[in-house]
């Protein structure tokens, strides 16, 4: 079964601490995309970055695909960013289908 | 980002009734999917349409159909609800390009099935 493990499964954090969530993925991979939720709302994209280094913001997402792993790096975090963060891959089939991880929920506090 | 809207937004119906569920998008995507998402399981992919005429299964098809009359609209059909199918239900779009394979996500729709 193709699976992406996320990590941490959850993480507290100050106000203003950066955070880094980890990806992997049981399969290579070229097409990664992280997205962030608020509970009970919709997926919205934050990075689509199937290898390298993307930056959008106070986010920065690194991908290295010999390795099966994606990282999104959240700089001087804030309050608002907190919600659950997923990472989705495609899977071996191809044909645009995502594999979805289960998610690391963060909690910023001040 | 694409417009994917989902109605109705919420849903309760009885067991063994027929429940519809409509997206539609309109930044004319060839690709739409259909997810639903579970505490424990994530998000998992039910059905998916690769234009209009279309449906493909996804990893979790079964006691659900779809249908995709055009371009802008993709439909989830549960003929036969049973209170397992309760979930939120989260339709998708993207272009599937060769650059990219970019997914933009629906509002959600939550169904309670009793």
């Amino acid at each position: 079964e193709q699976q992406v493990q996320q990590s941490p499964a959850s993480l507290v954090l100050q106000e203003a601490e950066n955070a880094e969530l980890q990806c992997s993925f049981s399969i290579f991979t070229n097409q990664v995309q992280w997205f962030y939720q608020r509970p009970g709302g919709r997926l919205v994209s934050l990075l689509y970055n199937p290898s390298g280094t993307k930056q959008s913001g106070r986010l920065t997402s690194t991908t290295v695909i010999k390795e099966r792993r994606s990282s999104l790096h959240i700089s001087s975090s804030q309050i608002t960013d907190s919600g659950t963060y997923l990472c989705a891959m495609e899977g071996n089939t191809g044909n645009y289908k995502y594999v979805f991880g289960a998610g690391t929920r963060l909690k910023v506090i001040a | 980002e694409a417009a994917v809207t989902q109605s109705p937004r919420n849903k309760v119906a009885v067991t063994g009734g027929k429940v519809t569920l409509s997206c539609n998008q309109t930044n004319n995507h060839n690709n739409m999917y259909w997810y639903r998402q579970d505490t424990g399981h994530g998000l998992r992919l039910i059905h998916y349409s690769y234009g209009a005429g279309s449906t493909e299964k996804g990893d979790i098809p079964d006691g659900y159909k779809a249908s995709r009359p055009s371009q802008e609209n993709f439909s989830l059909i549960l003929e036969l609800a049973t209170p397992s199918q309760t979930s939120v239900y989260f339709c998708a779009s993207g272009d599937g390009g060769e650059s990219s394979y970019e997914q933009y996500f629906g509002p959600g729709t939550r169904l309670t099935v009793l």
